[in-house]
């Protein structure tokens, strides 16, 4: 079956460090979404990738769809406290069913 | 404009009860989606609705059940509640469906004692 791996399930960065997480599907997917949760708040929508190779930035952030359409990333530039918080890949899965991947949690320190 | 309104916020019930929790979606959306969300995890697809239908449907017991009304709110119920349903039960609204941006509300924090 479909299987969506997020990585990694944590990092903690110093402010100003680079910060990556990654989805990596087993099967192609139809198109992906990233969030982020802030700690004790509900996930916020950040991005909808569709295209095979498609790059997106927003200010600090950048994210990519592969070729393939079976992986994907979100890379934050010189991390700042306020990019605290659990990013999520979610992808429309097998017989409809949103999935969300596990999460990284990013804890970013002065 | 409301964004997605979810009630209660915050509800305490015991092992066997039955609890309904209700969401209202952004004005001019038509689909919702239920997620289920235990701390430390991120959400698991419970239901998704578009035009009162449902659209897709997660691994969950039958115990769960949701519907979604003319006016596109929606309710999720659960029957004879176990302590493993506690969670925050978030709804997400969506112009038409899937593939779309979620808008998510505030949850509602459910304890199970």
């Amino acid at each position: 079956g479909q299987q969506v791996m997020q990585i990694p399930q944590y990092q903690h960065v110093q402010e100003g460090e680079d910060f990556t997480t990654y989805c990596n599907s087993s099967t192609t997917l139809s198109n992906i979404q990233w969030y982020k949760q802030r700690p004790g708040g509900h996930p916020v929508f950040l991005i909808q990738l569709v295209k095979s190779g498609e790059v997106k930035k927003q200010k600090r952030l950048t994210f990519q769809f592969g070729e393939a359409k079976k992986n994907s990333s979100l890379h934050i530039t010189a991390t700042q406290t306020t990019d605290v918080g659990t990013y999520f890949c979610l992808y429309d899965g097998t017989a409809s069913k949103l999935t969300f991947g596990t999460g990284t949690r990013l804890q970013v320190t002065l | 404009d409301a964004g997605v309104t979810q009630s209660p916020t915050h509800l305490i019930k015991t092992r066997g009860q039955h609890v309904t929790l209700r969401c209202s979606p952004i004005s001019g959306h038509k689909s919702v989606s239920w997620y289920q969300q235990v701390l430390g995890q991120g959400p698991q697809f419970i239901f998704q609705y578009y035009e009162k239908e449902e659209r897709g449907r997660g691994n969950f017991p039958d115990r769960f059940s949701a519907r979604q009304f003319p006016n596109y709110s929606s309710e999720l119920n659960v029957n004879a509640l176990l302590l493993g349903d506690s969670a925050l039960y978030l709804c997400a609204s969506s112009l038409q469906g899937a593939r779309e941006k979620l808008f998510f509300g505030s949850g509602t924090q459910l304890s199970v004692l």
